[in-house]
């Protein structure tokens, strides 16, 4: 079975300044995909940034990139330049190629203070 | 594009009362819809799977008669919740999904349930 744990339950960050949150998946699999996700006060879910296992460069999306190590199972979000729309609960999550079945993390509760 | 609508936002019903909680695509065809269920403060969970036109697929421990799942066409779900009690009030979140690559997960917006 898939797990995904995201060991920083709470984070904060002084607006302007860069902040990693951290993910360790566990899978036997060789393609799945990652995905880190937010969920602000209004908690509606929104997509920040997605991995292909299979892909050795890190995503980036603007402000947003992830350092993804494959061997290590890890796939970490930095938020550089750190905004206070920024502040939500962040969550990790992992799928199996050709899978619908989609497994996340316990979040990671971020606060970006002025 | 990739939105899903969830109706209503919140609800409130007595205790031993149904309530529906439809999910929408609305501008995509969903072949499979999901079920999350969201404590305070914690992670989703996922309820069921669905694809149009078959029996959803429940995760273990959820109860199939009570969170009755039908997913009539490919951008509607709908998630009745029976003889409703207090401990199910809870925040429900629908996703969809396109069923390609990347299979991701379109997630809509919420509906808080509170059950007196």
């Amino acid at each position: 079975a898939q797990t995904v744990t995201q060991s920083q339950p709470e984070m904060s960050v002084q607006e302007a300044e860069t902040v990693t949150l951290s993910c360790t998946y566990d899978t036997s699999e060789n393609n799945y995909y990652l995905f880190w996700y937010k969920q602000p006060p209004s908690r509606q879910m929104i997509l920040v940034i997605r991995q292909e296992a299979y892909k050795q460069q890190n995503a980036t999306e603007n402000r947003f990139s992830v350092n993804f190590q494959k061997a290590a199972k890890s796939f970490s979000l930095k938020i550089s330049d750190s905004q206070l729309g920024d502040t939500a609960m962040y969550f990790c999550a992992f799928i199996l190629f050709n899978n619908n079945d989609m497994r996340f993390g316990a979040g990671t509760r971020l606060t970006v203070k002025p | 594009g990739a939105v899903v609508s969830q109706h209503p936002s919140w609800v409130i019903c007595k205790s031993g009362t149904s309530v529906k909680i439809e999910c929408r695509s609305l501008d995509f065809q969903a072949t499979t819809m999901f079920w999350y269920r969201q404590f305070p403060k914690q992670s989703l969970m996922l309820m069921a799977t669905s694809n149009e036109g078959s029996k959803a697929t429940y995760e273990q421990g959820v109860e199939k008669d009570k969170f009755l799942i039908n997913h009539a066409s490919l951008t509607l779900s709908t998630l009745t919740v029976t003889s409703a009690h207090p401990e199910d009030s809870s925040f429900y979140i629908c996703s969809a999904s396109q069923g390609t690559f990347p299979y991701e997960q379109y997630f809509g917006p919420g509906t808080r349930l509170t059950v007196t």
